[in-house]
Protein backbone atom coordinates (compact mmCIF):
# COMPACT_ATOMS: atom_id res chain seq x y z
CA UNK A 1 0.00 0.00 0.00
CA UNK A 2 1.18 3.94 0.04
CA UNK A 3 3.43 4.68 2.15
CA UNK A 4 3.99 8.05 4.18
CA UNK A 5 4.22 10.81 1.66
CA UNK A 6 5.37 14.56 2.36
CA UNK A 7 5.54 17.52 0.11
CA UNK A 8 7.15 19.58 -1.25
CA UNK A 9 10.23 17.30 -1.50
CA UNK A 10 12.55 20.18 -1.63
CA UNK A 11 11.54 24.08 -0.15
CA UNK A 12 13.81 27.26 -0.54
CA UNK A 13 12.59 30.25 1.03
CA UNK A 14 13.80 33.30 2.03
CA UNK A 15 14.59 34.64 5.79
CA UNK A 16 11.29 35.99 7.29
CA UNK A 17 8.86 34.25 4.72
CA UNK A 18 6.23 31.57 6.37
CA UNK A 19 6.18 28.12 4.49
CA UNK A 20 3.80 25.17 5.10
CA UNK A 21 4.90 21.76 4.61
CA UNK A 22 2.68 19.15 4.50
CA UNK A 23 2.40 15.12 5.36
CA UNK A 24 0.01 12.32 4.19
CA UNK A 25 0.15 9.17 6.62
CA UNK A 26 -0.70 5.70 6.30
CA UNK A 27 -4.25 5.38 5.83
CA UNK A 28 -5.79 4.34 9.01
CA UNK A 29 -2.42 5.63 11.38
CA UNK A 30 -3.81 7.52 14.27
CA UNK A 31 -0.29 8.55 15.90
CA UNK A 32 1.64 11.13 13.43
CA UNK A 33 5.28 12.37 14.08
CA UNK A 34 7.25 15.20 13.10
CA UNK A 35 10.83 15.06 12.83
CA UNK A 36 13.58 17.46 12.19
CA UNK A 37 16.72 16.77 10.93
CA UNK A 38 19.65 19.42 10.70
CA UNK A 39 23.41 19.01 9.45
CA UNK A 40 25.14 15.98 11.56
CA UNK A 41 22.64 15.10 13.90
CA UNK A 42 19.95 12.25 14.54
CA UNK A 43 16.13 13.30 13.69
CA UNK A 44 14.93 15.94 16.79
CA UNK A 45 11.26 15.28 17.51
CA UNK A 46 9.01 18.46 17.37
CA UNK A 47 5.64 17.01 17.75
CA UNK A 48 3.10 14.29 18.21
CA UNK A 49 -0.53 13.58 17.21
CA UNK A 50 -2.55 11.65 18.50
CA UNK A 51 -6.03 11.58 16.02
CA UNK A 52 -6.73 15.45 15.87
CA UNK A 53 -4.60 16.87 19.03
CA UNK A 54 -1.52 17.27 19.76
CA UNK A 55 -0.50 14.57 22.72
CA UNK A 56 2.79 16.32 22.82
CA UNK A 57 4.39 19.61 21.47
CA UNK A 58 6.98 19.74 23.50
CA UNK A 59 10.32 19.37 20.95
CA UNK A 60 8.41 22.68 18.71
CA UNK A 61 11.64 25.29 19.59
CA UNK A 62 9.75 28.25 19.52
CA UNK A 63 5.95 29.88 18.80
CA UNK A 64 7.32 30.20 15.01
CA UNK A 65 5.88 26.66 14.38
CA UNK A 66 2.67 25.63 14.68
CA UNK A 67 1.44 21.70 13.51
CA UNK A 68 -2.08 21.18 13.14
CA UNK A 69 -3.92 17.69 11.83
CA UNK A 70 -7.67 18.77 11.54
CA UNK A 71 -9.28 15.48 10.64
CA UNK A 72 -6.74 13.31 12.42
CA UNK A 73 -4.94 12.26 8.57
CA UNK A 74 -3.21 14.78 6.93
CA UNK A 75 -0.64 17.29 8.55
CA UNK A 76 0.62 20.37 7.90
CA UNK A 77 3.43 21.94 9.62
CA UNK A 78 3.78 25.79 9.92
CA UNK A 79 6.97 27.72 10.03
CA UNK A 80 6.87 31.47 10.64
CA UNK A 81 9.40 34.08 9.75
CA UNK A 82 11.87 31.48 8.93
CA UNK A 83 15.35 31.92 9.89
CA UNK A 84 18.70 30.57 8.55
CA UNK A 85 18.56 28.09 11.56
CA UNK A 86 14.96 26.87 10.47
CA UNK A 87 17.13 24.99 7.40
CA UNK A 88 16.77 21.06 8.23
CA UNK A 89 15.09 18.12 6.65
CA UNK A 90 11.41 17.71 7.98
CA UNK A 91 10.46 14.15 8.30
CA UNK A 92 6.92 12.80 9.29
CA UNK A 93 6.04 9.52 10.44
CA UNK A 94 3.10 7.35 11.11
CA UNK A 95 2.26 4.59 13.69
CA UNK A 96 -0.85 2.60 14.10
CA UNK A 97 -1.48 3.10 17.38
CA UNK A 98 0.79 5.55 20.12
CA UNK A 99 4.37 4.37 19.26
CA UNK A 100 7.33 3.47 21.25
CA UNK A 101 6.82 -0.27 20.57
CA UNK A 102 5.10 0.19 17.09
CA UNK A 103 7.21 0.84 14.39
CA UNK A 104 7.16 4.44 13.01
CA UNK A 105 7.14 4.47 9.21
CA UNK A 106 8.49 7.37 8.05
CA UNK A 107 8.42 9.63 4.78
CA UNK A 108 10.93 10.80 2.80
CA UNK A 109 11.47 14.33 3.99
CA UNK A 110 11.45 17.99 3.23
CA UNK A 111 14.68 19.48 2.76
CA UNK A 112 14.22 23.08 3.69
CA UNK A 113 16.49 25.87 3.09
CA UNK A 114 16.29 28.97 4.30
CA UNK A 115 18.71 31.61 2.56
CA UNK B 1 18.04 14.77 29.52
CA UNK B 2 18.24 11.07 27.66
CA UNK B 3 21.10 10.76 25.46
CA UNK B 4 21.15 7.82 22.31
CA UNK B 5 24.80 7.74 21.37
CA UNK B 6 26.20 6.10 18.29
CA UNK B 7 29.44 4.97 17.27
CA UNK B 8 31.26 4.71 14.75
CA UNK B 9 29.91 8.02 13.40
CA UNK B 10 30.92 6.54 9.81
CA UNK B 11 33.08 3.50 8.54
CA UNK B 12 33.82 2.07 5.54
CA UNK B 13 34.15 -1.23 4.91
CA UNK B 14 35.41 -3.58 1.25
CA UNK B 15 32.29 -5.73 -0.07
CA UNK B 16 32.08 -8.95 1.57
CA UNK B 17 33.87 -7.71 5.26
CA UNK B 18 31.25 -8.21 8.11
CA UNK B 19 30.53 -5.15 10.79
CA UNK B 20 29.01 -3.92 13.27
CA UNK B 21 27.94 -0.65 15.37
CA UNK B 22 26.89 0.22 18.80
CA UNK B 23 23.76 2.31 20.33
CA UNK B 24 24.22 3.42 23.88
CA UNK B 25 20.88 4.50 25.58
CA UNK B 26 19.77 5.33 28.89
CA UNK B 27 19.14 1.76 30.77
CA UNK B 28 16.79 3.04 33.22
CA UNK B 29 13.15 3.76 32.31
CA UNK B 30 13.24 1.43 28.58
CA UNK B 31 11.02 0.76 26.29
CA UNK B 32 11.46 -0.24 23.13
CA UNK B 33 15.08 0.74 21.07
CA UNK B 34 14.53 0.81 17.14
CA UNK B 35 16.78 0.73 14.17
CA UNK B 36 16.53 1.90 10.86
CA UNK B 37 18.54 2.26 7.81
CA UNK B 38 18.15 5.62 5.86
CA UNK B 39 19.78 5.60 2.09
CA UNK B 40 20.16 8.94 0.60
CA UNK B 41 17.21 10.37 -1.14
CA UNK B 42 14.74 7.94 0.82
CA UNK B 43 12.67 7.46 3.65
CA UNK B 44 14.26 6.08 6.75
CA UNK B 45 13.78 2.19 6.45
CA UNK B 46 12.51 0.61 10.00
CA UNK B 47 15.07 -2.51 10.53
CA UNK B 48 13.91 -3.70 14.28
CA UNK B 49 11.96 -2.91 16.96
CA UNK B 50 13.48 -4.87 20.40
CA UNK B 51 12.11 -4.28 23.46
CA UNK B 52 13.54 -7.80 25.76
CA UNK B 53 16.63 -8.02 27.41
CA UNK B 54 18.39 -10.34 25.34
CA UNK B 55 16.51 -9.97 22.30
CA UNK B 56 18.41 -10.85 19.05
CA UNK B 57 16.74 -9.97 15.72
CA UNK B 58 17.15 -10.46 12.54
CA UNK B 59 16.60 -9.95 8.58
CA UNK B 60 18.72 -11.72 6.25
CA UNK B 61 22.52 -10.48 6.80
CA UNK B 62 21.43 -8.21 9.25
CA UNK B 63 21.11 -8.68 12.97
CA UNK B 64 20.81 -6.74 16.23
CA UNK B 65 21.05 -7.75 19.43
CA UNK B 66 19.78 -5.91 22.99
CA UNK B 67 20.96 -5.52 26.48
CA UNK B 68 18.57 -3.03 28.47
CA UNK B 69 20.55 -3.60 31.63
CA UNK B 70 23.55 -1.86 30.46
CA UNK B 71 22.20 -0.27 27.71
CA UNK B 72 23.79 -0.95 24.73
CA UNK B 73 22.45 -2.24 21.36
CA UNK B 74 24.75 -3.88 18.52
CA UNK B 75 23.77 -4.20 14.84
CA UNK B 76 25.30 -6.70 12.87
CA UNK B 77 25.90 -6.54 9.33
CA UNK B 78 27.27 -10.12 7.54
CA UNK B 79 28.99 -9.99 3.98
CA UNK B 80 28.53 -6.46 3.75
CA UNK B 81 27.56 -5.14 0.01
CA UNK B 82 27.09 -2.19 -1.86
CA UNK B 83 23.35 -1.92 -1.33
CA UNK B 84 24.10 -1.92 2.67
CA UNK B 85 25.53 1.79 2.24
CA UNK B 86 23.42 4.02 4.34
CA UNK B 87 22.89 5.74 7.38
CA UNK B 88 22.27 3.63 10.09
CA UNK B 89 20.03 5.23 12.91
CA UNK B 90 19.16 3.98 16.68
CA UNK B 91 16.17 5.25 18.29
CA UNK B 92 14.76 5.05 22.21
CA UNK B 93 11.53 4.84 23.56
CA UNK B 94 11.06 5.37 27.40
CA UNK B 95 7.29 4.75 27.10
CA UNK B 96 4.23 4.05 25.45
CA UNK B 97 2.78 6.98 23.51
CA UNK B 98 6.20 8.80 23.05
CA UNK B 99 8.51 10.26 20.28
CA UNK B 100 11.42 8.23 19.65
CA UNK B 101 14.95 9.44 20.61
CA UNK B 102 17.49 9.53 17.91
CA UNK B 103 20.89 9.04 17.86
CA UNK B 104 23.12 10.76 15.18
CA UNK B 105 23.34 7.27 13.13
CA UNK B 106 26.60 5.14 11.61
CA UNK B 107 27.46 6.22 8.23
CA UNK B 108 28.53 2.94 6.17
CA UNK B 109 29.80 3.13 3.09
CA UNK B 110 31.02 -0.31 0.99
CA UNK B 111 33.45 -0.57 -1.54
CA UNK B 112 33.21 -3.40 -4.20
Amino acid sequence: GAGVSQTPSNKVTEKGKYVELRCDPISGHTALYWYRQSLGQGPEFLIYFQGTGAADDSGLPNDRFFAVRPEGSVSTLKIQRTERGDSAVYLCASSPFRGGQDTQYFGPGTRLTVL
Amino acid sequence: ILNVEQSPQSLHVQEGDSTNFTCSFPSSNFYALHWYRWETAKSPEALFVMTLNGDEKKKGRISATLNTKEGYSYLYIKGSQPEDSATYLCAFAYQAGTALIFGKGTTLSVSS
